[in-house]
């Protein structure tokens, strides 16, 4: 099974300041017959279903604010908020769908400072 | 643009079976993998297993002796069976379609409790 590790586990920021959140595969994510990275970010508010940011790594998923972005390729990615707004405090997960068990790192909780 | 919902028993006494059904409303049944993901209560999320239009299945390493995923796809519906529950499948279940682009369901929560 492919593991995947998310550091840190909690993170406190200021509004408006840079987020960033890394994402570990414990084996390559990038698929060479159409060089992709199986890599998704979600986003998970109390209550609700985790929602789409992110997928292939970097596509941000339609009327996610551009101020989230994602990169990275192979076994290392890194989730981005150029300025964090209030409202993006929540769980971030990410996931790898390269090979089944499709398997999610263990959250990042974001906080404000 | 899809829509899916779920639905199934939320209380269970400790051995029983759990059944969640998922229904998909718009959008193409074929061509994708059907999951089911749980959270446990304050926990993150734990991929159970997929389905796909064919029926190929393919589970949780840790949950595949329980787990079985069947597809109706005369009814665009797929459901979760988990076999002898305990205290410890207590969790939100949501399904979902596809992956890195994935459309969930609502979740459901599921109570295992003599």
């Amino acid at each position: 099974d492919i593991v995947m590790t998310q550091s840190p586990d909690s993170l406190a920021v200021s509004l408006g300041e840079r987020a960033t959140i890394n994402c570990k595969s414990s084996q390559s994510l990038l698929y060479s017959s159409n060089n992709k990275n199986y890599l998704g970010w979600y986003q998970q508010k109390p209550g609700q279903p985790p929602k789409v940011l992110i997928y292939w790594a970097s596509t941000r998923e339609s009327g996610v604010p551009d101020r989230f972005s994602g990169s990275g390729s192979g076994t290392d990615f890194t989730l981005t908020i150029s300025s964090l707004q209030a409202e993006d405090v929540a769980v971030y997960y990410c996931q790898q769908y390269y090979d089944p068990p499709r398997t999610f790192g263990q959250g990042t909780k974001l906080e404000i400072k | 643009q899809a829509q899916l919902r779920q639905w199934g028993a939320g209380l269970l006494k400790p051995s029983e079976t759990l059944s969640l059904t998922c229904a998909v409303y718009g959008g193409s049944f074929s061509g994708y993998y059907w999951g089911w993901i749980r959270q446990p209560p304050g926990k993150g999320l734990e991929w159970i297993g997929e389905i796909n239009h064919g029926g190929s299945t393919n589970y949780n390493t840790s949950l595949k002796s329980r787990v079985t995923i069947l597809i109706d796809t005369s009814k665009n519906q797929f459901s979760l069976i988990l076999t002898s529950v305990t205290a410890a499948d207590t969790a939100v279940y949501y399904c979902a379609r596809g992956w890195g682009r994935a459309i969930w369901g609502q979740g459901t929560m599921v109570t295992v409790s003599s």
